[in-house]
């Protein structure tokens, strides 16, 4: 069966301090793989998607980076954090064109 | 701007009573998908529908796709506080890689 892992599962960090969040998908091959940022109680913001190894889309213009090293890992970067930063950050899955998405358990960053 | 907006934001009800929830958009969409999320987990999906008019059943909730493809409705049916949470609707758009989420719905019911 899948499983999506994402670490840590919380995080505080001053303003300007660098940020990597990983997430790593198990029992499937060749995911679509998404990163999600969640204001308290509210809907997600897609920041970026990849289909593919070294394939990454922005959706929204920001201070963070992601990458995919690897066919089930997905790194959400930032070099310098800035207060608005803070969030609750998911990341998903979904297997060819089957939009449905399998979310992680998420990760709380708060920026001081 | 946010493609699927959803009514309404919060919503406080007695164990027992009847709700709906609403998703609409002006943009019409290939499918539909309803999720339920817990404080501080993931998103879980409930249901997608995927043809106009669509209704379909989840024990004591209700989900209808509208003819036009473009909303959709979450009926539930003798609220239980168990059913507490986010509710997100997320439309699939013909061509694009990713769904967009609706603005969420939180639901408190009240034992």
């Amino acid at each position: 069966s899948q499983t999506i892992h994402q670490w840590p599962a919380t995080l505080v960090q001053p303003v300007g301090s660098p940020l990597s969040l990983e997430c790593t998908v198990e029992g499937t091959s060749n995911p679509n793989l998404y990163w999600y940022r969640q204001a308290a109680g509210r809907g997600l913001q897609l920041l970026f998607y990849s289909v593919g190894i070294g394939q990454i889309s922005s959706e929204v213009p920001q201070n963070l980076s992601a990458s995919r090293p690897q066919d089930r890992q997905f790194i959400l970067s930032s070099k310098k954090l800035l207060l608005s930063d803070s969030g609750f950050y998911l990341c998903a899955w979904s297997l060819g064109a089957s939009l449905r998405q399998y979310f992680g358990p998420g990760t709380r960053l708060t920026v001081l | 701007t946010q493609l699927l907006e959803q009514s309404p934001q919060f919503l406080s009800i007695q164990e027992g009573e009847n709700l709906t929830v609403y998703c609409n958009s002006s943009s019409v969409f290939s499918s539909l998908q309803w999720y339920r999320q817990e404080p501080g987990e993931g998103p879980v999906l409930l249901v997608t529908v995927v043809t106009g008019g669509e209704v379909k059943k989840l024990k004591r909730l209700t989900f209808q796709f509208g003819d036009a493809r473009k909303d959709s409705s979450l009926h539930i049916t003798a609220a239980q506080p168990g059913d507490t949470g986010l509710y997100l609707c997320a439309g699939d758009r013909s061509g694009a890689n990713n769904l967009f989420f609706g603005t969420g719905t939180r639901l408190t019911v009240i034992p």
